[in-house]
């Protein structure tokens, strides 16, 4: 099974900073990778797919890039609604395994 | 719009089953495959499951393989999880989700169900 990997595990950033989230799959799994974002208490929601493609209602301040194994996604201008834990998720073949996730809030 | 509700959820001993249902609406149900995804309290998401549109092919995570078993109802828009030999490391919240459709990614979520497995 591919484990992924993502860091850092928590991060503060002041609203207005740019924050960048790392995931990491063990083999190449091509651009196969999804982000998504849980606020707290609430259900997971879709952000990104196939690792840059942005999910439709998603605020553009919020990107992804990578291939094969180094992947990152990137909140260009944070926002109060944006705290959340994160996680990515590779589909490139079963188990369809989450990260350990990225819980980001406000300084 | 699209909706999914679980239901089923609960306390259950050690060692017992559960069943646990997704309801559909707002979308053609036939057309999707459909996974089951938990969440341990305070914990990060784990996916258990998935049937294909037609049920012709199911995967399951090394940690429930053989002990639940996913499956659908089309003609109902129903998905379901039977658990078996629960285990205390089952509690979670057990959430249903909408495959992309092409992909194996999650477009659409149910607000889950609590299982607590206790003795």
């Amino acid at each position: 099974d591919i484990q992924m990997t993502q860091s850092p595990s928590s991060l503060s950033a002041f609203v207005g900073d740019r924050v960048t989230i790392t995931c990491r799959a063990r083999q190449d799994i091509s651009n196969y990778l999804a982000w998504y974002q849980q606020k707290p208490g609430k259900v997971p929601e879709l952000l990104i797919y196939a690792a840059s493609i942005l999910q439709s209602g998603v605020p553009s301040r919020f990107s992804g890039s990578g291939s094969g194994t180094d992947f990152t996604l990137t909140i260009s201008d944070l926002q109060p609604e944006d705290v959340a834990t994160y996680y990515c998720q590779k589909y490139y073949t079963a188990p369809f395994t989450f990260g350990p996730g990225t819980k980001v809030d406000i300084k | 719009q699209v909706q999914l509700v679980e239901s089923g959820g609960g306390v259950v001993q050690p060692g017992r089953s559960l069943r646990l249902s997704c309801a559909a609406s707002g979308f053609i149900f036939s057309n999707y495959g459909m996974h089951w995804v938990r969440q341990a309290p305070g914990k990060g998401l784990e996916w258990l499951a998935v049937t294909w549109s037609d049920e012709s092919n199911t995967y399951y995570a090394d940690s429930v393989k053989g002990r639940f078993t996913i499956s659908r109802d089309n003609s109902q828009n129903k998905l379901f999880l039977q658990m078996n030999s629960l285990r205390a490391e089952d509690t979670a919240a057990y959430f249903c989700a909408r495959d992309h459709g092409v992909a194996y990614y999650f477009d659409s979520w149910g607000h889950g169900t609590l299982v607590t497995v206790s003795s």
